[in-house]
């Protein structure tokens, strides 16, 4: 159980371009969503928190009209990256939980690469 | 701002050895503690603490969390070559229910 799956696994994509991740739990219901974003060698850093239904929360820093998340379905959440940028190259995860009581499950997460 | 903060940043040992990696932390709204594992891709999930004091163990892994000096420790014992990872600890907020995450171990175990 408490299976996360991402989509793509991996993407390659020129600068200006937009590009989708998917975020899916496959046998449970996220009421909230996290998405992640790790460089090379750091750490995982929190972006955004999405619940469904409403608007992303986004930490500081972090670009809500390049970033466009969007939670529509209790299984699904979607991370656009916006006219992207080679700085934006990295690895994107997210994460799902059930509620509050419960743990979050990390999808495989998506390597971005944008030339 | 919340802060994790672990050590060492890298490790390299001999399979067989016994390993204790840190992770301290300063945050305003402590829930819990979280430890995973991750090996390329997403991390896994092996422990998580609430209390102070009392150890969770899982085979040859267990950690265990004090509250009132702000930090935890993972101990791997009899380490194998697939230990070799990147040891994440991570502070989970009571209210938002976020975790911040701190910059990892990478262990490497040598055979």
């Amino acid at each position: 159980g408490a299976v996360v799956s991402q989509h793509p696994s991996w993407v390659i994509c020129k600068s200006g371009t937009s590009v989708k991740i998917e975020c899916r739990s496959l046998d449970f219901q996220a009421t909230t969503m996290f998405w992640y974003r790790q460089f090379p060698k750091q750490s995982l850093m929190l972006m955004a928190t999405s619940n469904e239904g409403s608007k992303a929360t986004y930490e500081q820093g972090v670009e809500k009209d390049k970033f466009l998340i969007n939670h529509a379905s209790l299984t699904l959440s979607t991370l656009t990256v916006t006219s992207a940028h080679p700085e934006d190259s990295s690895f994107y995860i997210c994460s799902a939980r059930q509620g509050q009581l419960y743990e979050q499950y990390f999808g495989p997460g998506t390597r971005l690469t944008v030339t | 701002e919340d802060k994790v903060v672990q050590s060492p940043l890298s490790l390299v040992v001999h399979e067989g050895d016994t390993v204790t990696l840190n992770c301290s932390y300063e945050v305003t709204n402590f829930r819990s503690l979280l430890w995973y594992k991750q090996e390329k891709k997403a991390p896994t999930f092996l422990f998580m603490l609430t209390s102070s004091g009392i150890e969770k163990k899982s085979g040859r892994l267990s950690s265990i969390l004090d509250k009132k000096e702000l930090f935890s420790i993972l101990n791997i014992t009899a380490t194998q070559t697939g230990d070799s990872a990147i040891y994440l600890c991570a502070e989970r907020d009571f209210g938002n229910e976020k975790l911040t995450f701190g910059t990892g171990t990478r262990l490497t175990i040598i055979p």
